[in-house]
């Protein structure tokens, strides 16, 4: 069976500052899909960036970037320029290519950017 | 595109009693997804329906029921509620399994929040 382990309950970073989360998962599948999503305080989750286990380069969204190690089975997030908009809760998961489409979140780990 | 809408947003019960939550997908989406959120466990994957039919199911007890209707809105139930049973209880839709599907990504409603005195 799949597990994410997100290690950060909580962080908090400076405006302006880089922060990353990090997220370990295990599994024995080859190919497979890794996302972040972010929960703002009160608001809908939303997808912030997406990684296909196949693909080597590490996927990039705007301020948002990941360090994927499929060897190491991690799979962090980097935040760089933090703004007051990112404190939210940032949820790591997993899912397999095929068969049965179900997503394993990790628990979570609350960011706070301080101003 | 409207997004997943989920109602009510706000629900209280006492013990005992039962509840049924509903989730309207975006238009389109075929894939219907529930989760329970508590602080510290994150997010708990209840069951997901696909057409009309559970595909994937959590590990939750048999209080914890679903459907999906063939406009594809989905309805979660849960009986003889207990206290732990207090949690956000999130909706997730998507294309995931179906051919030209965009590409897995889940978009959530805003949850109902339910309270169990």
């Amino acid at each position: 069976a799949q597990t994410v382990t997100q290690s950060q309950p909580e962080m908090s970073v400076q405006e302006a500052e880089t922060v990353t989360l990090s997220c370990t998962y295990d599994t024995s599948e080859n190919n497979y899909y890794l996302f972040w999503y972010k929960q703002p305080p009160s608001r809908q989750m939303i997808l912030v960036i997406r990684q296909e286990a196949y693909k080597q380069q590490n996927a990039t969204e705007n301020r948002f970037s990941v360090n994927f190690q499929k060897a190491a089975k991690s799979f962090s997030l980097k935040i760089s320029d933090s703004q007051l908009g990112d404190t939210a809760m940032y949820f790591c998961a997993f899912m397999k290519t095929s068969g049965t489409y179900k997503y394993i979140f990790g628990t979570g780990t609350r960011l706070k950017v301080l101003a | 595109k409207a997004g997943v809408t989920q109602t009510p947003r706000y629900l209280i019960k006492t013990r005992g009693q039962q509840v049924t939550l509903s989730c309207s997908p975006i238009s389109g989406h075929r894939s219907v997804s529930w989760y329970q959120q508590t602080p510290g466990q994150g997010l708990q994957f209840l069951f997901e329906y696909f057409s009309e039919t559970q595909r994937n199911k959590g590990n939750f007890p048999g209080r914890f029921s679903g459907r999906q209707f063939s406009n594809s809105r989905s309805e979660m139930n849960v009986s003889t509620l207990e206290l732990g049973d207090s949690a956000l209880y999130l909706c997730a839709s998507s294309n995931t399994g179906t051919s030209g599907g965009s590409y897995n990504e889940q978009f959530f409603g805003p949850g109902t929040r339910l309270t169990v005195l």
